[in-house]
């Protein structure tokens, strides 16, 4: 598709589980972005990639989370020993250069029991 | 630090009527600004930008915003609203240079009044 895509669209799973987010960025978009959006707030960032550079990590909130990108191409965002405060919507966005604005998905909707 | 505030949590309005949603900001740097709107269980749709130039922007679905550099401002405005407007809309701030990490405010819900 054209735009970008994530999976799955709802996850629910249990405190202490681990859990992956995939995000599919546009083609050719060599910025990905991943935010959190609680419960009736705004986003949150998290973590950036920018083509082959170290990524941006300075919002990741702790060190059980984490996120890979394999060049300009998918993205996985990693939860591990989930929380209950970890449930949220999880979005990715994807960006083709400098002085262009970001694509969102749809978002994974994580709902920890 | 930078951060946006959005004042109205939540606005009715009827439909055919004009519409200003509010924005502020606080950055240390030029700002790139945004206005996104969210319908329920969707992503966000980008509905106009403001990088440099004209201080009054159009985006898509007839929303327009002013920049107000004075007043820390990027208001939305739109003269007539369609039931389909109806949404969170989100205001958000980046850097001009660099990452682009976003700041978005809390949102403000619409709500449509037929």
């Amino acid at each position: 598709g054209a735009g970008v895509s994530q999976s799955p669209s709802n996850k629910v799973t249990e405190k202490g589980k681990d859990v992956e987010l995939r995000c599919d960025p546009i083609s050719g978009h060599t910025a990905l972005y991943w935010y959190r959006q609680r419960l009736g707030q705004g986003l949150e960032f998290l973590i950036y990639f920018q083509g082959n550079s170290a990524p941006d990590k300075s919002g990741l909130p702790s060190d059980r989370f984490s996120a890979e990108r394999t060049g300009e191409s998918v993205s996985t965002l990693t939860i591990q020993r989930t929380q209950q405060e970890d449930s949220a919507v999880y979005l990715c966005a994807s960006r083709i250069g400098p002085n262009q604005p970001q694509h969102f998905g749809d978002g994974t909707r994580l709902s920890i029991l | 630090a930078q951060s946006v505030t959005q004042p109205d949590i939540h606005i009715t309005v009827s439909e055919g009527a004009s519409l200003e949603l509010r924005c502020n900001y606080s950055y240390g740097a030029t700002p790139y600004l945004f206005w996104y709107v969210q319908s329920p269980g969707q992503g966000l749709q980008l509905l106009l930008k403001y990088f440099s130039g004209d201080t009054l922007v159009q985006g898509i679905k007839g929303f327009e915003a002013e920049f107000k550099r004075s007043q820390s401002s990027f208001n939305l405005r739109k003269p007539s609203v369609h039931w389909s407007d109806a949404a969170e809309y989100f205001c958000a701030v980046g850097r001009s240079q660099g990452a682009q990490k976003l700041v978005f405010g809390q949102g403000t819900r619409l709500t449509i009044n037929p």
